[in-house]
């Protein structure tokens, strides 16, 4: 079974700061979803990604397949962009329990 | 409709109680997945299906647990005499292709066992 590890748990920061939000993984694995969660509400796929960097808008998302590590930032940070964001790994085997999922990290960006 | 709905949004039930939750994929979406997320945790899969076969149940915590999806779109998942650990979120998410692609999640359903 994979394990999925995020950091920092919690992460308070003021508007506009650059947010890094890291996960790593112990198997191989075959793509890695980072999802946003907003209190009470559901969950957003943000990006799914193999290999190399995705950007779209203020969010980019990276990963490093030999390292075993993905990273989330966020530029110019606001505080709609407030949420719980979690990780996920679908393992390389495949299968529908293939997919792991990070206990996430909860943001507050402070006006 | 445009997203993956779900229903109830929240639910409270007695213990010893049995619960039905519906979830609607977005239409034409062949993967549906059940997951359960603890208050502070991440979402645990539950079960799995492609079209109306239910291919993996293996996250099932017990025998009071059932899903089905007999038409391959709709989706509900039943919890036979309700007990107090299984208050949790209940998400659904589907996927429009068998292989590894893009989760559309829905706003899940809140259960509150008392």
């Amino acid at each position: 079974k994979n394990e999925v590890e995020q950091s920092p748990q919690n992460l308070t920061a003021q508007e506009g700061e650059f947010i890094t939000i890291n996960c790593s993984y112990s198997v191989g694995i075959s793509a890695l979803h980072w999802l946003q969660q907003h209190p009470g509400g559901g969950i957003v796929s943000l990006f799914m990604l193999s290999s190399g960097k995705k950007k779209h808008g203020r969010l980019i998302a990276t990963i490093n397949i030999q390292e075993k590590h993905s990273s989330l930032h966020i530029t110019a940070s606001h505080p709609r962009d407030s949420a719980v964001y979690i990780c996920a790994a679908t393992n390389s085997g495949g299968g529908a329990d293939g997919l792991t999922f990070g206990k996430g990290t909860h943001l507050i960006i402070q006006p | 409709g445009a997203g993956v709905s779900q229903s109830p949004r929240y639910k409270v039930a007695k213990r010893g109680q049995d619960v039905a939750l519906r979830c609607d994929p977005i239409s034409g979406h062949v993967s549906l997945f059940w997951y359960q997320q603890a208050l502070g945790q991440g979402p645990e899969f539950l079960t799995y299906f492609q079209n109306e076969a239910q291919l993996d149940k293996s996250g099932l915590p017990s025998d009071r647990f059932f899903a089905e999806r007999p038409e391959g779109s709709v989706s509900t998942l039943k919890i036979q005499r309700t007990q107090q650990e299984d208050s949790a979120v209940y998400l659904c998410a589907s996927s429009l292709q068998a292989a590894v692609s893009k989760l559309f999640f829905g706003s899940g359903t809140q259960l509150s066992v008392l």
